[in-house]
C-alpha cells in the first residue's frame, strides 16, 4: 500500500517570502500522480498543483512550484512571494495511474501560517 | 477547475434520524465520486468510492448499512447517514473525477452535528 508522509505539522513564513513544504511517499508503482491540495479555513479543498510521475519536468502554477525527485520519492511544494491568502492546511496526495484506481492517499497535512 | 457542490452545507439532527447529503458535479460528468470524512485538524479519510450505476465500494471499517451511497447519475451522488448517532458528527466531503480521471475535484463539505 502507498503511504504519504508530511513531516512538518506546522510551518510559518513572513509575507512575501518563500516557503517549502515537504512530502515524501512510498510506492512500488512506476506510474502515478502527485498532488498538492490546499484547505483554507472555509474547508474547501482546492487543487494547487499536479505532477505526473512520468514527466521529469517539475510542475509550476504561478507562485507555486514543486521539486519532484522520483528516485528519492520526494515531492516538495515551494510557495514564492507568500501572501496572506496562502494561509491554509496543505495536503500532499498520491494517486495510482492505474485505470479504475483513482483513490487518493493523503498525507497528514501541514498548517501554513503567513506572518504579516 | 471543475465545480462540485454539496447540500446541505451544515445539518443538525437528533440521534436516531437519517440524514441525506447530496453531491453534484456542476460542469462535468463525474464517472466516479468519492466520499470522505474529516475530523478536526485531521486529514481526509476515504469512506467509499462510487461509480455511476454500480454499488459503492467501501473502505475497511466503514459500515455500508449505516452510510448508504447512491450514484444514480453522472452528476449526482448521495450519502445517507442512517440512524445517526453523536459519534457520526463530522465533516463530510465528496469529490468527483471526470472521464479523464486524472484529478479529483472536491465539494465544499457538509458539517453534520448529531445531538
Amino acid at each position: 500500500a502507498q503511504t504519504v508522509t508530511q513531516s512538518q505539522p506546522e510551518m510559518s513564513v513572513q509575507e512575501a517570502e518563500t516557503v517549502t513544504l515537504s512530502c515524501t511517499y512510498d510506492t512500488s508503482e512506476s506510474d502515478y500522480y502527485l498532488f498538492w491540495y490546499k484547505q483554507p479555513p472555509s474547508r474547501q479543498m482546492i487543487l494547487v498543483i499536479r505532477q505526473e510521475a512520468y514527466k521529469q519536468q517539475n510542475a509550476t502554477e504561478n507562485r507555486f512550484s514543486v521539486n519532484f525527485q522520483k528516485a528519492a520519492k520526494s515531492f516538495s511544494l515551494k510557495i514564492s512571494d507568500s501572501q496572506l491568502g496562502d494561509a491554509a492546511m496543505y495536503f500532499c496526495a498520491y494517486r495510482s495511474a492505474d485505470f479504475g484506481n483513482e483513490k487518493l492517499t493523503f498525507g497528514t497535512g501541514t498548517r501554513l501560517t503567513i506572518i504579516p | 477547475g471543475a465545480v462540485v457542490s454539496q447540500h446541505p452545507s451544515r445539518v443538525i439532527c437528533k440521534s436516531g434520524t437519517s440524514v441525506k447529503i447530496e453531491c453534484r458535479s456542476l460542469d462535468f460528468q463525474a464517472t466516479t465520486m468519492f466520499w470522505y470524512r474529516q475530523f478536526p485538524k485531521k486529514s481526509l479519510m476515504l469512506m467509499a468510492t462510487s461509480n455511476e450505476g454500480s454499488k459503492a465500494t467501501y473502505e475497511q471499517g466503514v459500515e455500508k448499512d449505516k452510510f448508504l451511497i447512491n450514484h444514480a447519475s453522472l452528476t449526482l451522488s448521495t450519502l445517507t447517514v442512517t440512524s445517526a448517532h453523536p459519534e457520526d458528527s463530522s465533516f463530510y466531503i465528496c469529490s468527483g473525477v471526470g472521464e479523464r480521471k486524472e484529478t479529483q475535484y472536491f465539494g465544499p463539505g457538509t458539517r453534520l452535528l448529531v445531538l
